[in-house]
């Protein structure tokens, strides 16, 4: 399974956009990449997802490295919404299977 | 219209008895599963059912007994409980197995095990 390395902590200020780092260097070639967030006492919550090709939709934008190695969620415009546990999760393809990391507290200053 | 539903909300119980998590999505999907959140924060996945069939069985006890009995449900049944098993537990589901689903997660129930 892709082990994967993200900050633990990050801070932004409110309306400002943020930027999450994330390195999965040992994905594999068919492994999707994966970003859910958890917001405080409520159940994870999908955000986006993405193979090769960088990807928008109405939540966020993820941006993938060439080489797959790394990825990076975008938050456009922070809200205090968006405070949440941040999760880049590789994988799917090889075992049906979603492996959870610790993800990256993401805190919103007002 | 809450799409994955979990009941109860918390359950407080004391070690060794039996008790029972409900799970219940109207999104019409194939697939379920169940995942723990310890007190760690990370999350684990327990269980998948595709079409009522298991397709994962992580290692877990053979206390921890999932049930399909359609489509929509999956029910978690825990026997003996031990102070270990205190954990949030979320019931999840997908469209299908395929690698690029989104997962759908219901709001979680919080067992306390005493």
């Amino acid at each position: 399974d892709a082990k994967t390395t993200q900050p633990n902590s990050m801070e932004s200020n409110e309306e400002e956009p943020v930027h999450l780092p994330c390195n999965h260097s040992t994905i594999s070639g068919t492994d999707y990449i994966h970003w859910y967030r958890q917001l405080p006492s409520q159940g994870p919550e999908y955000v986006i997802h993405g193979l090769t090709s960088n990807v928008n939709n109405r939540m966020a934008s993820l941006a993938i490295a060439e080489d797959r190695k790394s990825s990076t969620l975008i938050l456009h415009r922070a809200t205090l919404r968006d405070a949440a546990v941040y999760y880049c999760i590789p994988g799917g393809d090889s075992n049906y299977q979603l492996i959870w990391g610790a993800g990256t507290k993401l805190i919103i200053k007002p | 219209d809450t799409a994955v539903s979990q009941t109860p909300k918390y359950l407080v119980t004391q070690m060794g008895n039996d008790k029972s998590i409900k799970c219940e999505q109207n999104l019409g999907h194939d697939t379920m599963y169940w995942y723990k959140q310890d007190s760690k924060k990370f999350l684990k996945i327990m269980f998948s059912y595709n079409n009522k069939e298991l397709i994962i069985n992580e290692t877990v006890p053979n206390r921890f007994s999932p049930k399909s009995p359609d489509k929509a449900h999956l029910n978690l049944h825990i026997n003996s409980l031990e102070l270990g098993d205190s954990a949030v537990y979320f019931c999840a589901s997908s469209h299908t197995l395929q690698a690029d689903n989104e997962q759908f997660f219901g709001p979680g129930t919080r067992l306390t095990v005493l």
